[in-house]
Formats: structure tokens, C-alpha cells, sequence
């Protein structure tokens, strides 16, 4: 089966600038998460799709927005970046949108700010 | 709001080894706990879980109990080898707005030969 698979793996944006982050789901999964990981800290939740559906979100303000497409992948998207948002987003799917469906991460994509 | 601690790394060890990385953690109602490994090079995976208190988590060798009454989910491994040499996160789901899994912040783990 094929894993969690992030585009790109490294970008480099300016200030001001938007982005667009993708993610392939594994096969059969139906849920996203997206995670911010700044250098040397765990992976804080954006937030989460379930069926195309935003199904929860944490504490990250509305420049950060995302979709689901029908066949389960997704984007993350940033606008106003700031020199903060540099980090390690992760992408994670499930089998579900519960804690019984341990999340599987792709490798992530770095982003620096400049 | 729910919140996960873990022991600051990194920890080195030896080979064979006896390996504790204690978590503690603060939430609302009962979550289920886990644990996940980052290796180097690769994406996070998830090592255990424990969904209820008093239960035992167990893979590769690792096991984690969550302790209610003490809110700890400790990761311990009786013999660590160099391929153990990770990143480990200790981690609650949250079923509040919304599902989702709150990370501690890692602990680095170096085994020697």
C-alpha cells in the first residue's frame, strides 16, 4: 500500500507571500490532520478533514485554511506568511477521525520564511 | 486544556541498556495514550497505545501502562539497541471540538555501541 506522500519537501517563501502544501493520503484512509512542527518541539494540531469536512482546528489563526478532495487528499494553505510560520508541516491520515486509527505521517514538508 | 510533559533529552545510552522516558500528562475525562517514534530519515509512526487505565501498551519490545492515578504513560524497554536511537513522543487524543492527538515535545534518544 502507498503511504503518506507531502509536496514539496522544501520551499522557501518571503514574508507576505502565500503557500499551498499537499498531501496524499494513505490508501483507504478518509481523514487528514495537518501539523506545524517548529524546530525541536512536537507536532502542534492546525487541524483536521474528515470526508471533505473541516472536523476540528487548533489554535492557528484563519490564514491557515485547508481542503479536502474527493479522493481523500489534501491541502494546507497559508496566506500572510510570517517569519513564525517556518516549520515542519506535517500531514497524517487515519482509517477514521478517532483514536482508533493511529495516524500515519508523511515526511513532511520544510518550510523557511525569509 | 489537555497537555502532554515529557522527560527533556537527549538521553544516551549503551547498548543493552535499560531505557525510561517518563510522561506525564493533564486532560478532561479518560483519552487514550500513545506513543510514537520519528527515526531519523522518516516519518512519524506510532510505537504503542493504551486506550483505558491500567492498560498495558507493548511493540518491539517497548511497554507503556497508563497510570490514571498518577497520569502517566512512562515508555520502558528492557535492552535498547543502536537501531532504537530515535526521536520518541509521547502523545492523548482530545476529543474536544473536534477529535484530535496532542504531542509532547519528543525526547531524543542516543544508544551507543
Amino acid at each position: 500500500e502507498t503511504g503518506v506522500t507531502q509536496s514539496p519537501t522544501h520551499l522557501i517563501k518571503t514574508r507576505g507571500q502565500q503557500v499551498t502544501l499537499r498531501c496524499s493520503s494513505q490508501s483507504g484512509h478518509n481523514t487528514v490532520s495537518w501539523y506545524q512542527q517548529a524546530l525541536g518541539q512536537g507536532p502542534q494540531f492546525i487541524f483536521q478533514y474528515y470526508r471533505e469536512e473541516e472536523n476540528g482546528r487548533g489554535n492557528f489563526p484563519p490564514r491557515f485554511s485547508g481542503l479536502q478532495f474527493p479522493n481523500y487528499s489534501s491541502e494546507l494553505n497559508v496566506n500572510a506568511l510570517e517569519l513564525d510560520d517556518s516549520a515542519l508541516y506535517l500531514c497524517a491520515s487515519s482509517l477514521g477521525p478517532g483514536d482508533d486509527s493511529p495516524l500515519h505521517f508523511g515526511n513532511g514538508t520544510r518550510l523557511t520564511v525569509t | 486544556g489537555n497537555s502532554v510533559t515529557q522527560m527533556e533529552g537527549p538521553v544516551t545510552l549503551s547498548e543493552e541498556a535499560f531505557l525510561t522516558i517518563n510522561c506525564t500528562y493533564t486532560a478532561t475525562g479518560y483519552p487514550s495514550l500513545f506513543w510514537y517514534v520519528q527515526y531519523p530519515g522518516e516519518g512519524l509512526q506510532l510505537l504503542l497505545k493504551a486506550t483505558k487505565a491500567d492498560d498495558k501498551g507493548s511493540n518491539k519490545g517497548f511497554e507503556a501502562t497508563y497510570r490514571k492515578e498518577t497520569t502517566s504513560f512512562h515508555l520502558e524497554k528492557g535492552s535498547v539497541q543502536v537501531s532504537d536511537s530515535a526521536v520518541y513522543f509521547c502523545a492523548l487524543s482530545d476529543r474536544t471540538g473536534g477529535f484530535k492527538t496532542i504531542f509532547g515535545a519528543g525526547t531524543r534518544l542516543f544508544v551507543k555501541a
